[in-house]
């Protein structure tokens, strides 16, 4: 039963580089959704994705882009990684509560 | 927009105090409201929720909140805290389009 998952756990970048975090659920959940987590911040949205097919921006999305590549699987994709992009990010896929992956932790230097 | 407020940013009890965290949203519609915890190094889970119904409802052990809609306020509560409560507790709520918003997070820390 594993929920929600998310790949890579850990990773470093360097400045310009580009990566997608991938998140998969297999709740068959409408909803999912990428957060990012900074001290003091709470838990930020980037982007989310209501139902297959749609997307729309949350409070942080400058820098990010996504993909509802299907119901189960909802990628983050940092075209060109900045120093600022260095947070831990949650995906969590939701139909009445949200369920969370176990966090990329991000280090862009 | 909808919004999510904590004013309790850092929290310090001592073991079986009461504990009560304040949680205020801005969405005027219907809403669902959630109460998170987060335990150190790990990820969210859920503690509580409120969909309809009884506005006094309880979670996981021992919290429960209270959802005052004329007060757009969804307060945790716990009469006695433990060492193993010391974690950061987040309020969220779920308003239009299934958008799931979090507030900034209360750090509770419960000492011996």
């Amino acid at each position: 039963n594993a929920g929600v998952t998310q790949t890579p756990k850990f990773q470093v970048l360097k400045t310009g580089q580009s990566m997608t975090l991938q998140c998969a659920q297999d709740m068959n959940h409408n909803s999912m959704y990428w957060y990012r987590q900074d001290p003091g911040m709470g838990l930020r949205l980037i982007y989310y994705s209501a139902s297959e097919g749609t997307t729309d921006k949350g409070e942080v999305p400058n820098g990010y882009n996504v993909s509802r590549l299907n119901k189960r699987e909802f990628s983050l994709r940092l075209e060109s990684a900045a120093p600022s992009q260095t947070s831990v990010y949650f995906c969590a896929s939701s139909d009445f509560e949200a369920f969370f992956g176990q966090g990329t932790r991000l280090t862009v230097v | 927009a909808q919004s999510v407020s904590q004013h309790n940013h850092h929290v310090i009890l001592s073991e079986a105090a009461s504990l009560e965290l304040g949680c205020n949203y801005s969405y005027g519609g219907t809403v669902n409201l959630f109460w998170y915890v987060q335990y150190p190094g790990q990820h969210l889970q859920l503690l509580l929720k409120y969909f309809s119904g009884d506005p006094l409802v309880k979670g996981i052990k021992g919290f429960e909140a209270e959802f005052i809609k004329s007060k757009f306020s969804f307060n945790l509560r716990k009469p006695s805290v433990q060492w193993s409560d010391t974690a950061e507790y987040f309020c969220a709520v779920v308003g239009p389009a299934s958008k799931l918003t979090f507030g900034t997070g209360t750090r509770l820390q419960v000492t011996l």
